[in-house]
């Protein structure tokens, strides 16, 4: 079955970097891109951005641009989102979701991974 | 930026109950481009809705989607003990950001 599984729990001081990963496994890894999505405790879910598996093109939330890489691995079906500069307001789920091949709009996020807890705390 | 604001903030029902959950978007969503999503504590969200309308794979059919434009309606026809939970509205149009409400809660009376 489609399954996207991530990394575990991180704790990281503030300023410093967490590099979240993203297993994909029951489909044809390149037919979907990826998108991020954190949530802040008691939060609705936010847009972190997307990367297509396909070509590597990807597209940022403006509020995250100059400090969020997203990468692919195509040896491991694998897609990673690295946060920098880590501030307390950082702290959340951040969850990953399969989308878009060529573009980030106009499809839909069906599948999900479980989520990465990621704690930002001095 | 699309905004998506939902209403009521929390809704409280009983099992048997009809609930009726609304969206609505600061500009028009291009092409219905709107799904609904269900979240327990915990857990991932779970695509309920997509393109406004059409129910996501093994999804009952006593949750149905309808609207279009700026306003959207996601309805439980009979709330089933398993259906109390945070509902998201999500528009996945082509403009960045994408966008998520602020969620409804339905909750038990």
């Amino acid at each position: 079955q489609v399954q996207l599984v991530q990394s575990g729990p991180e704790a990281k001081k503030p300023g410093a970097s967490v590099k979240v990963s993203c297993k994909t496994s029951g489909y044809t890894f390149m037919s979907y891109g990826i998108n991020w999505v954190r949530q802040a405790p008691g939060q609705g879910p936010e847009w972190m951005g997307w990367i297509s598996t396909y070509n590597g093109n990807t597209n940022y939330a403006q509020k995250f641009q100059g400090r969020v890489a997203m990468t692919t691995d195509t040896s491991t079906s694998t897609v990673y989102m690295e946060l920098r500069s880590l501030r307390s307001d950082d702290t959340a789920v951040y969850f990953c979701a399969r989308g878009g091949m060529l573009a980030f709009g106009g499809v839909r996020m069906d599948v999900w991974g479980q989520g990465t807890t990621v704690t930002v705390s001095s | 930026e699309i905004v998506l604001t939902q209403s009521p903030g929390t809704l409280s029902l009983s099992p048997g109950e009809r609930a009726t959950l609304s969206c609505r978007a600061s500009q028009s969503v291009t092409n219905s481009f709107l799904a609904w999503y269900q979240q327990k504590p915990g857990q991932a969200p779970r695509l309920l809705i997509y393109g406004a309308s059409s129910r996501a794979t093994g999804i009952p059919d006593r949750f149905s989607g309808s609207g279009s434009g700026t306003d959207f309606t996601l309805t439980i026809s009979r709330l089933e003990p398993e259906d109390f939970a945070v509902y998201y509205c999500h528009q996945y149009a082509g403009s960045p950001p994408l966008t998520f409400g602020g969620g409804t809660k339905v909750e038990i009376k």
